[in-house]
């Protein structure tokens, strides 16, 4: 039951540097997402998508890129690495674009240190 | 948009006290909530999840957590704490109509004392 794979766990980047982190779901949901999580802010939304082809932005686009070619696959891109995006990010995925009776599935997040 | 507030950012309580942490949302009707756990170092784990009907709704590790219209709260308890919930608890809050996203609070991070 792989439900929803992120990596890597741990990467540590310079600045300057860009990197992809990938996310992917066997459950053929259409609804994925990327959160990030700093101490005492809770999880901020970057990016989502309600299907292949469609990507939107959340509270914290800034400095990130997505794209949705495929259903299973969410890959978030870091363009050029700062170290206010050392942070734990998040994927998550659901079966529909509304929530009615549908369960929110998270990876086990990706630790990124940018020094 | 949906938005919602966790006012205590750590609580600690003794094992085996009861516990009740607190959430408050905005919306503009009633919205789906949630309840997070997250373990350090860990992921995300459902808890329990309001979408209708009962508005007490009983969740897994013996939590449950009470919808009250009328005070915009889902607040999460229970009875007798074990020193294993000791975590970082969040609330989410989803709407009923359109694409967006879960809204998290910032989170109560639970300390269990002997």
């Amino acid at each position: 039951n792989a439900g929803v794979t992120q990596t890597p766990k741990f990467q540590v980047l310079k600045t300057g540097q860009s990197m992809t982190l990938q996310c992917a779901q066997d459950m053929n949901h259409e609804y994925m997402s990327w959160y990030r999580q700093d101490p005492g802010m809770g999880l901020r939304l970057i990016h989502y998508s309600v299907g292949a082809g469609i990507t939107d932005q959340g509270e914290v686009p800034n400095g990130y890129n997505v794209s949705r070619s495929t259903t299973e696959d969410f890959p978030l891109r870091l363009l050029s690495a700062a170290p206010s995006q050392t942070s734990v990010y998040f994927c998550a995925s659901s079966r529909s674009k509304t929530f009615s009776g549908n369960t929110i599935y998270f990876g086990e997040g990706s630790w990124l240190t940018v020094v | 948009a949906q938005s919602v507030t966790q006012p205590d950012i750590h609580i600690t309580v003794s094992e085996g006290a009861s516990l009740e942490l607190r959430c408050n949302y905005s919306y503009g009707a009633t919205p789906y909530l949630f309840w997070y756990v997250q373990s350090p170092g860990q992921g995300l784990q459902l808890l329990l999840k309001y979408f209708s009907g009962d508005t007490l709704v009983q969740g897994i590790k013996g939590f449950e957590a009470e919808f009250k219209r009328s005070q915009s709260s889902f607040n999460l308890r229970k009875p007798s704490v074990h020193w294993s919930d000791a975590a970082e608890y969040f609330c989410a809050v989803g709407a009923r109509v359109g694409n967006t996203p879960l809204v998290f609070g910032k989170g109560t991070r639970l300390s269990v004392i002997a």
